[in-house]
């Protein structure tokens, strides 16, 4: 049973262009959100995080957007560059307080940018 | 600032062998997780140790434990290897046990024939 789910395997978009990924989840408990990057042969990097008392969180060219309602949180990368292709993951903290160390992780959805 | 140094990067073992993977986290930090990331699976949690004590288990069977020294060095094993064992095995370390995001090293590639 997947609490995280990235339903897009992969995504393709043209340098300069918006990228959105977007990442469902189940689990009502959840109150902290994360975006991570992976390049292949590295470990993934902390990209951009959001709290469940915000609805958007941004960071230079990358923007968090989190629907409490729909229990939907995108990643919004503008514009894009080739170096942002990498495995992008979604991930969650299940505990209150924002307890990081027990991550529920979404599968990544691969991002191709093409120059 | 080193970051999370895992070692060793590559291995091969065979069916019921044993195997320990070494972490060694970013120097201050206390908190050490361990993560198993399979393609069909994607990253799913094993454990989290901070001041050496196991604070939370994921869903694994007994085979696989780790432990923590009290450098907040960590190591992980996995006894009577599955070929299903066969996984990119993650460690990231924090400051504290609940503070600040994950920093993750590059990971040991464990193959099991």
């Amino acid at each position: 049973d997947q609490q995280v789910k990235q339903n897009s395997p992969s995504l393709s978009v043209q340098e300069g262009r918006i990228s959105i990924l977007n990442c469902d989840y189940t689990n009502s408990m959840f109150d902290y959100f994360l975006w991570y990057k992976k390049y292949p042969a590295e470990g993934p990097t902390f990209l951009i995080s959001i709290s469940s008392i915000k609805d958007k969180n941004e960071d230079g060219r990358f923007t968090v957007f989190l629907n409490k309602s729909a229990k939907h949180l995108s990643l919004h990368i503008v514009p894009s560059q080739p170096g942002d292709s990498a495995v992008y993951f979604c991930a969650a903290s299940p505990r209150r307080g924002g307890s990081q160390g027990n991550l529920i992780f979404g599968k990544g959805t691969k991002l191709s940018v093409k120059p | 600032k080193a970051g999370v140094t895992q070692t060793p990067r590559y291995l091969i073992k065979t069916r019921g062998q044993q195997v320990t993977l070494s972490c060694s986290p970013i120097s201050g930090h206390r908190s050490v997780s361990w993560y198993q990331q399979t393609p069909g699976q994607g990253l799913q949690f094993l454990f989290e140790y901070f001041s050496e004590t196991q604070r939370n288990k994921g869903n694994f069977p007994g085979r696989f434990s780790g432990r923590q020294f009290s450098n907040s060095r960590s190591e992980m094993n996995v006894s009577t290897l599955e070929l299903g064992d066969s996984a990119l095995y993650l460690c990231a370390s924090r400051p504290g046990s609940f503070t600040g995001e994950l920093f993750f090293g590059e990971g040991s590639r464990l193959t099991v024939l």
